[in-house]
C-alpha cells in the first residue's frame, strides 16, 4: 500500500470549513483513498473514500487531484464534535488490511 | 446505523492467563477483522477473516493469537498466554466486501490490561 503523509495537527474555528490535506505521491492506479477518524479512544469511524473522482456524502467531501498524488478532506461546517484524529489511508486488494498512520489531529475551537 | 458490538469493554487479566475477546459483527457482513491500539500509538492490523479462514495476518498475530467464528454471529480473538505488551485497546471490525472497496465498521473496543 502506498504511504500517505499528513501534517501532525491543525485547527479551525467552529462553523468554518476544515480542509485536511494528504499526500500519497506513490499511490498506484488501483488504490483507493480512504479517510477515517478516531474520536478519543473510540473505534475508527469511516468518513469517505474515492478512487479518481471527487466524492461527497453527508459527512464530508473528498477532493482528489487529477494526478492522484494528493487529496483533501473537507468538513464543510466543523463542529466541536469533529475534534478527532483523521487518518488518510491508501488501500487496495480484494481483502486488504488498512494501514493506519499517525493521522492529523484536528482541533475545532469555539 | 448498524453497529459492531464488543464485549467486555474492559478486561483485566494476569500475565500468562488466557483471554477471549468477543465481537458481534453486523449481521450481513462477510469480512471480519481485529485491530489493536497500544496507548498513544497507531492503530495496528492484526488479522482478517473471511469464509471461515484467516485471509491475512500481521507479524503481531503469532501463535499466541487465534480467531474463531464459533457460530453465525460471534467473532472471537483468543490470546493464549497474555504478556504485559498485549495491553492495548482491541477493535473488531466488519465489512460486506474487502477493505479496499468498502467501508469498515469498527466496534467501540475492548481495553485489555495485563498485570
Amino acid at each position: 500500500d502506498a504511504k500517505t503523509t499528513q501534517p501532525p495537527s491543525m485547527d479551525c474555528a467552529e462553523g468554518r470549513a476544515a480542509n485536511l490535506p494528504c499526500n500519497h505521491s506513490t499511490i498506484s492506479g488501483n488504490e483507493y483513498v480512504y479517510w477515517y477518524r478516531q474520536i478519543h479512544s473510540q473505534g475508527p469511524q469511516y468518513i469517505i473514500h474515492g478512487l479518481k473522482n471527487n466524492e461527497t456524502n453527508e459527512m464530508a467531501s473528498l477532493i482528489i487531484t487529477e494526478d492522484r498524488k494528493s487529496s483533501t478532506l473537507i468538513l464543510p461546517h466543523a463542529t466541536l464534535r469533529d475534534t478527532a484524529v483523521y487518518y488518510c489511508i491508501a488501500a487496495t486488494g480484494a481483502n486488504s488490511k488498512l494501514t493506519f498512520g499517525k493521522g492529523i489531529t484536528l482541533s475545532v475551537r469555539p | 446505523e448498524p453497529e459492531v458490538t464488543q464485549t467486555p469493554s474492559h478486561q483485566v487479566t494476569q500475565m500468562g492467563q488466557e483471554v477471549i475477546l468477543r465481537c458481534v459483527p453486523i449481521s450481513n457482513h462477510l469480512y471480519f477483522y481485529w485491530y489493536r491500539q497500544i496507548l498513544g500509538q497507531k492503530v495496528e492490523f492484526l488479522v482478517s477473516f473471511y469464509n471461515n479462514e484467516i485471509s491475512e495476518k500481521s507479524e503481531i498475530f503469532d501463535d499466541q493469537f487465534s480467531v474463531e467464528r464459533p457460530d453465525g454471529s460471534n467473532f472471537t480473538l483468543k490470546i493464549r498466554s497474555t504478556k504485559l505488551e498485549d495491553s492495548a485497546m482491541y477493535f473488531c471490525a466488519s465489512s460486506t466486501q474487502g477493505a479496499s472497496n468498502e467501508k469498515l465498521f469498527f466496534g467501540s473496543g475492548t481495553q485489555l490490561s495485563v498485570l
